[in-house]
């Protein structure tokens, strides 16, 4: 009954250096989404996916990039990392129900990958 | 646009108090509204949720009514417990013009409880 799964969960970074986030989950949903949590400013979306083969940016996309490989499967990668960049990411996916819209359907998250960028 | 709003944190209470987390919105639209928790080394967990105005969302003896002409969705709980110790965030996701929001969250700053024995 794993959900959503992702990997790493802690990476610590040089500034200048790249790395991708990976992200799946099991449960058949539609929609993934990538936001970053930091301190006293909640989750902010980065990136999210409506289905398999698009991607739209949310709020803070720049200096990111995603890739939504197949149903199950959505990365986060940084192409050149940066301190502003230290956070805690998280991965979350959705499904609207039967005959619902997509705003009422919760989203289930990952446990997070905490980054450190020096 | 949209935004949430939480009251300022950290909440410190004793076991058995009771608790009320303030949440308000604004949003262009009509939206759905969430409290999420999350525990220590956790991601975020979906406590509760209501969907239109004046319903009420309950889970683990927490509550939130959504307060349209007051645009706020506040959390409450009666009795709190050593294990209701967490960071709450209250959400919202707002439907586009033909349905297509794709369930995106505008969340609050999040409020850490913490409940000692």
């Amino acid at each position: 009954n794993a959900g959503v799964t992702q990997t790493p969960k802690f990476q610590v970074l040089k500034t200048g250096q790249s790395m991708t986030l990976q992200c799946a989950q099991d449960m058949n949903h539609n929609s993934m989404y990538w936001y970053r949590q930091d301190p006293g400013m909640g989750l902010r979306l980065i990136y999210y996916s409506a289905s398999e083969g698009t991607t739209d940016k949310g709020e803070v996309p720049n200096g990111y990039n995603v890739s939504r490989l197949n149903k199950r499967e959505f990365s986060l990668r940084l192409e050149s990392a940066a301190p502003s960049q230290t956070s805690v990411y998280f991965c979350a996916s959705s499904v609207p129900g039967q005959g619902q819209p997509y705003s009422n359907q919760p989203q289930h998250f990952g446990d997070g990958t905490r980054l450190s960028i020096l | 646009g949209n935004s949430v709003t939480q009251m300022e944190g950290p909440v410190t209470l004793s076991e058995e108090a009771f608790l009320t987390i303030n949440c308000t919105y604004t949003a262009t639209g009509y939206p759905s509204l969430f409290w999420y928790v999350q525990y220590p080394g956790e991601g975020l967990q979906l406590l509760l949720k209501a969907t239109k105005a004046d319903d009420k969302g309950s889970n683990k003896g927490f509550e939130a009514t959504y307060r349209k002409e007051t645009t706020s969705f506040h959390l409450e709980k009666g009795s709190v417990q050593v294990s209701d110790s967490a960071v709450y965030f209250c959400a919202l996701s707002v439907p586009n013009a033909g349905g297509t929001s794709y369930g995106k969250l505008t969340f609050g700053q999040g409020t850490i409880l913490t409940v000692h024995p």
